[in-house]
């Protein structure tokens, strides 16, 4: 079975432009979040939807953006993009919310 | 909020010996998750190991295993019989069962490396 899938695997972004990150769950899955990683730093939360349905937001500003679709695959976008932003993307799917979560390799975006 | 708090920035071992990675954590909620991840140089994170806070039990899994001490909020993981291949920065995680469902709290990481 394919694990969580994510592209691109890399990017890179000048500041001001937008992104859109997409991620595909493990089949059966219908939870996915997004984590934001910097270097040297843990995960930090951004959303998570579930059932299509945003079930949780962390403390990010309003340039991020996400949304699941029908499928369950889910695309983060970030508008008006600042050199912070520069990062590793993780999305994790679960098949319910109070199961543990599946990682997948991660984008990293460069903001130049 | 929930913290989760890895006091170790680096950790070594020597190859088939034990090593543990402390953490901590700050809730007040009764009923949660407590994860052990491990992230290697490819970037993935992978599940080590998982604990549910209303079971008593250390978990193990083969050469990992737990010490969980709920009135502490303690949560170090102990490798044993250390492989080449445990080498990787491994993170502690915390999910509430509660209003924070859903959502993983991450520790700072700590990084191991397994000398030969």
């Amino acid at each position: 079975d394919a694990g969580v899938t994510q592209s691109p695997t890399h990017l890179i972004k000048t500041r001001g432009q937008h992104v859109t990150l997409r991620c595909s769950p493990i089949s059966g899955h219908k939870s996915v979040s997004w984590y934001q990683q910097v270097l040297g730093q843990g995960p930090q939360f951004i959303f998570q939807y579930y059932e299509k349905e945003e079930r949780g937001r962390g403390n990010f500003p309003d340039r991020f953006s996400a949304r699941q679709f029908p499928n369950y695959s889910s695309e983060l976008n970030v508008n008006a993009l600042l050199l912070g932003d520069s990062a590793l993307y993780l999305c994790a799917s679960s098949p319910k919310e109070s199961y543990g979560y599946t990682f997948g390799s991660g984008t990293r975006l460069t903001v130049v | 909020a929930q913290t989760v708090t890895q006091s170790q920035p680096e950790m070594s071992v020597q190859e088939a010996e034990t090593v543990t990675l402390s953490c901590t954590y700050d809730t007040s909620e009764s009923d949660y998750y407590l994860f052990w991840y491990k992230q290697p140089p490819s970037r993935q994170m992978i599940l080590v190991i998982r604990q549910e806070a209303y079971k008593q039990q250390n978990a193990t899994e083969n050469r990992f295993s737990v010490n969980f001490q709920k009135a502490a909020k303690s949560f170090s993981l102990k490798i044993s019989d250390s492989q080449l291949g445990d080498a990787a920065m491994y993170f502690c995680a915390y999910k509430g069962r509660g209003s924070t469902l859903g959502r993983l709290y991450f520790g700072r990481g700590t990084q191991l490396t397994v000398w030969p």
